[in-house]
């Protein structure tokens, strides 16, 4: 039962346009949510959270929105990069530490 | 240098081998988690810890088992149980923040 989903595997998008990643969970006792870039062959790294009590973060190029009636959030990266390309994962946090990944979105923005 | 770190990179085990995976952080961070990665595919919860001494299962245990005696220390041992062990292995590390951060992983390959 796959309770984070990554419904769609890749994502192409030119360079300095807006890449949007999507997200969508089941469970609704999720307190935290997590955005990860992962380049092949090494582990992945940190890119921004959201709390469950709050519905926008922001940190530079990447913002994130939580949307928690439709259960579903979102990555937005703003202008898009060529150095941005590599596979996004998004995690939530349930009680107990425990992490649930999605699949992983693979984006690759073109120059 | 704080930060967590796997070892070996690189892992060959012959069929029926029990083999160990390191992983040890100097973050200070209660909360310790085992994933693999297939190709392809998103990272899968094998084991995760949130104290010296504690540890859970998470979604794919079955053919691993870990130990936590040190916070630092959160070794996986990947047994003749497990069926299909070729994988890539990441361990993460997490704080009072939602975040976790991970290592730079183990390719394991059956030979």
């Amino acid at each position: 039962d796959q309770q984070v989903k990554q419904n769609s595997p890749s994502l192409s998008v030119q360079e300095g346009r807006i890449s949007i990643l999507n997200c969508d969970y089941t469970n609704s006792m999720f307190d935290y949510f997590l955005w990860y870039k992962k380049y092949p062959a090494e582990g992945p790294t940190f890119l921004i959270s959201i709390s469950s009590i709050k519905d926008k973060n922001e940190d530079g190029r990447f913002t994130v929105f939580l949307n928690k009636s439709a259960k579903h959030l979102s990555l937005h990266i703003v202008p898009s990069q060529p150095g941005d390309s590599a596979v996004y994962f998004c995690a939530a946090r349930q009680y107990g530490n425990k992490l649930v990944f999605g699949a992983g979105t693979i984006l690759r923005v073109k120059s | 240098d704080g930060g967590i770190t796997q070892s070996p990179k690189y892992l060959f085990r012959k069929e029926g081998q029990n083999v160990t995976l390191s992983c040890e952080q100097n973050l200070n961070h209660d909360a310790m988690y085992w994933y693999r990665q297939d190709p392809g595919q998103g990272l899968r919860l094998i084991y995760y810890s949130q104290i010296v001494n504690d540890f859970q299962k998470g979604d794919i245990a079955e053919g691993y088992s870990v130990s936590r005696e040190k916070k630092e220390s959160f070794p996986l041992t990947v047994t003749s149980a497990q069926k299909n062990p070729t994988a890539f292995y990441l361990c993460a590390s997490g704080g009072v923040e939602a975040e976790a951060f991970f290592g730079q992983g183990t390719r394991l390959t059956v030979v």
